[in-house]
């Protein structure tokens, strides 16, 4: 099956610097890659996605980019806030696989003032 | 949360004893997951329903069972909880199974001592 592994599992930067996660994932098919969010206490929430016929996608200060080839995808968060403090999942998922979401172990992000 | 219940939030139960997780939605979504949440490694999927009565196992799904009477409700059982199924529960909820947002309950967190 799908096995997407995430770095840095820790990541603290000062506010209005740029922050950057990075997941690779094994499963050549995987087509659909999204980014969640989990506050502290909350569950997760989607905050960009991106599909393998696209190589990057921007909403705001976060983007995200795909490189099939290599089999890797990252998530960029510039000027960074307090509010972008907390848990980041990166995932993947493929129609031959009923589109069940893989993901990633995890992300956390300390934006310090 | 897209009106995503979890009851109850919080359990202490012994090893043993069965355990019952509700998930409640009221935004008539088909798709229905349950997945656990542990340190290091992300969200697996438990078990997943794409329909009234039509479910399918997760990567995680030994020594939990599910079930989908109504649109609207999901159960997660463990028969004969143990300590390793101590854990943070989510629910999620999606519209399809395909390249679409799954939403997110706020987690009951079990521990089974």
């Amino acid at each position: 099956g799908e096995n997407v592994e995430q770095h840095p599992s820790t990541l603290s930067v000062q506010e209005g610097d740029s922050a950057v996660i990075k997941c690779t994932y094994s499963d050549s098919a995987s087509n659909y890659f999204p980014w969640y969010k989990q506050e502290l206490g909350k569950g997760p929430q989607l905050i960009i996605d991106i599909r393998s016929n696209v190589g990057e996608k921007k909403d705001q200060r976060i983007a995200v980019t795909l490189n099939k080839t290599a089999k890797h995808f990252s998530l960029h968060i510039t000027e960074t806030q307090p509010e972008d403090s907390a848990v980041y999942f990166c995932a993947a998922s493929t129609a031959f696989n009923d589109y069940k979401l893989s993901f990633g172990a995890g992300t956390t992000v300390t934006v310090r003032a | 949360d897209a009106g995503i219940t979890q009851s109850p939030r919080h359990k202490v139960t012994e090893t043993g004893t069965p355990v019952t997780l509700r998930c409640h939605q009221t935004e008539n979504h088909r798709y229905m997951y349950w997945y656990r949440q542990d340190p290091g490694h992300g969200l697996r999927l438990i078990h997943y329903s794409y329909g009234v009565k039509d479910t399918d196992k997760g990567e995680v799904s030994d020594g939990y069972s599910v079930s989908r009477s109504k649109t609207e409700d999901f159960l997660l059982t463990l028969e004969s909880a143990t300590s390793s199924q101590t854990s943070v529960y989510f629910c999620a909820t999606g519209t399809s199974g395909g390249y679409n947002e799954q939403f997110f309950g706020p987690g009951t967190r079990l521990t089974v001592l």
